[in-house]
């Protein structure tokens, strides 16, 4: 499985609350993104890192942040949660560094509730 | 950009029949190719994966070809069981160096006995 850990796995939170996700991986990949997963949607990339400080916005950037100080640790902070940011999160590593390599394996998720 | 469409679902089958998702892709690269699966109330796991046209992907009696003319990947799987029952994902790598993925909207597959 790749050593992913979520925490946490469930939360709920109110309106206009901050809140932080922590994707915690133990075998030093570079590259780590995080997913939201909407019905209707599949899976959307929030941001990606690849490497300590390094990231950069995915297709579903607004609302959110990350942040990359350690190669372990991938965070992912609602500044002012909303409504809109009720979803499954999932962090996922890649394993490879070659298009023949490029393998992206999953955490468990975090279900988030804004209410 | 890039993207993926996937059949709707839910795909409803008996077991041990012929199970086929079908799966588009476009991109303006070259790039690899994946099904995933997730099982109820669990992540996504790699079921297959595909790096160049005409490779062919297989894992657990599935099987998915990268058809670059087509520009298709579409998931088959010669006699289903209940327990393949799960939400099955075309997605892309977009290739750019980064390894992003680009996903379908995802595939329920239902098995009765």
């Amino acid at each position: 499985d790749a050593g992913i850990t979520q925490s946490p796995r469930h939360k709920v939170t109110e309106t206009g609350t901050p809140v932080t996700l922590r994707c915690h991986q133990t075998e030093n990949h570079r590259y780590m993104y995080w997913y939201r997963q909407d019905p209707g949607h599949g899976l959307r990339l929030i941001h990606y890192s690849y490497g300590v400080k390094d990231t950069d916005k995915g297709e579903v950037s607004d609302g959110y942040s990350v942040s990359r100080s350690k190669t372990e640790d991938f965070l992912l902070t609602l500044e002012s949660a909303t409504s809109s940011q009720t979803s499954v999160y999932f962090c996922a590593i890649s394993t490879g560094t070659s298009r023949a390599t490029d393998t992206q394996y999953f955490g468990p998720g975090t279900r988030l509730t804004v209410l | 950009g890039d993207s993926v469409t996937q059949m709707e679902g839910p795909v409803t089958l008996s077991e041990e029949a012929f199970l086929t998702i079908n799966c588009t892709y476009t991109a303006t690269g070259y790039p690899s190719l994946f099904w995933y699966v997730q099982y109820p109330g669990e992540g996504l796991q790699l079921l297959l994966k595909a790096t160049k046209a005409d490779d062919k992907g297989s894992n657990k009696g599935f099987e998915a070809t990268y058809r670059k003319e087509t520009t298709s990947f579409h998931l088959e799987k010669g006699s289903v069981q209940v327990s393949d029952s799960a939400v099955y994902f075309c997605a892309l790598s977009d290739g750019t160096g980064f390894q992003k993925l680009v996903f379908g909207t995802g595939t329920r597959l239902l098995v009765s006995p």
